[in-house]
């Protein structure tokens, strides 16, 4: 089965912060922009980051950039998120996603699988 | 306030058929990119529902659909079952923003 899975959560204080990591398993991540998507008590979903197949484009949010780094390492099949300066309103769950297109120059795009998500509060 | 505007909440009895729409703009919906749908069952993670406005996922039932017109799209589910109790949300790309945007969600409740 295609899934993903998430680990590196946590209760962190402001200003701090985490590193997210996202493995996936039955499926090749270099073939695939991979996302982050989160989602705070509550709410909605806010997609975060995203980068490509050979990890040479980034984007994201941005409520988050220059804060937040995404990354990943293909020869692990895994996917990072590293969160820097962390504030209160960072607090959610984080959730990895692979990104399906009907065609490779297609702009817009799907996610699945999605894994569990990640815990991430930010509180003093 | 999101850039998709959703229904907060629907309901229906078991057995009926609800639709939840998404309200989109000339920049997403009516700029022609597709509406993907995804459900969200209580403590859960987001399941892809509907890709490309009308397809559904393997395994997904076919008492759920998607359209598509102009600058909204909609999902419908009918024979509702209790457990349709769920979120859901619809996703597209938009110009402005540039990059992918999410409807606020819709909480259905089966009566």
């Amino acid at each position: 089965e295609v899934q993903v899975v998430e680990s590196g959560g946590g209760l962190v204080q402001p200003g701090g912060s985490l590193r997210l990591s996202c493995a996936a398993s039955e499926f090749t991540v270099s073939y695939y922009w991979m996302s982050w998507v989160r989602q705070a008590p509550g709410k909605g979903l806010e997609w975060v980051a995203k980068i490509k197949q050979d990890g040479s484009e980034e984007y994201y949010v941005d409520s988050v950039k220059g804060r937040f780094t995404i990354s990943r390492d293909n020869a692990r099949n895994s996917v990072y998120l590293e969160m820097n300066n962390l504030r209160v309103e960072d607090t959610g769950v984080y959730y990895c996603a692979r990104e399906d297109r009907k065609a490779y120059y297609d702009i817009s795009q799907w996610f699945h699988p999605w894994g569990q998500g990640a815990l991430v509060s930010v509180s003093s | 306030q999101s850039v998709l505007t959703q229904p907060p909440s629907v309901s229906g009895a078991p057995g009926q058929t609800v639709t939840i729409s998404c309200t989109g703009s000339t920049s997403n919906i009516g700029a022609d990119y597709d509406v993907h749908w995804y459900q969200q069952l209580p403590g859960t993670a987001p399941k892809l529902l509907i890709y490309g406005n009308n397809n559904r996922p393997s395994g997904v039932p076919d008492r759920f659909s998607g359209s598509k017109s102009g600058t909204s799209a909609s999902l419908a589910i009918t024979g509702l079952q209790a457990e349709d109790e769920a979120d859901y949300y619809c996703q597209s790309h938009d110009n402005n923003v540039r990059g992918v945007v999410f409807g606020g969600g819709t909480k259905l409740t089966v009566l």
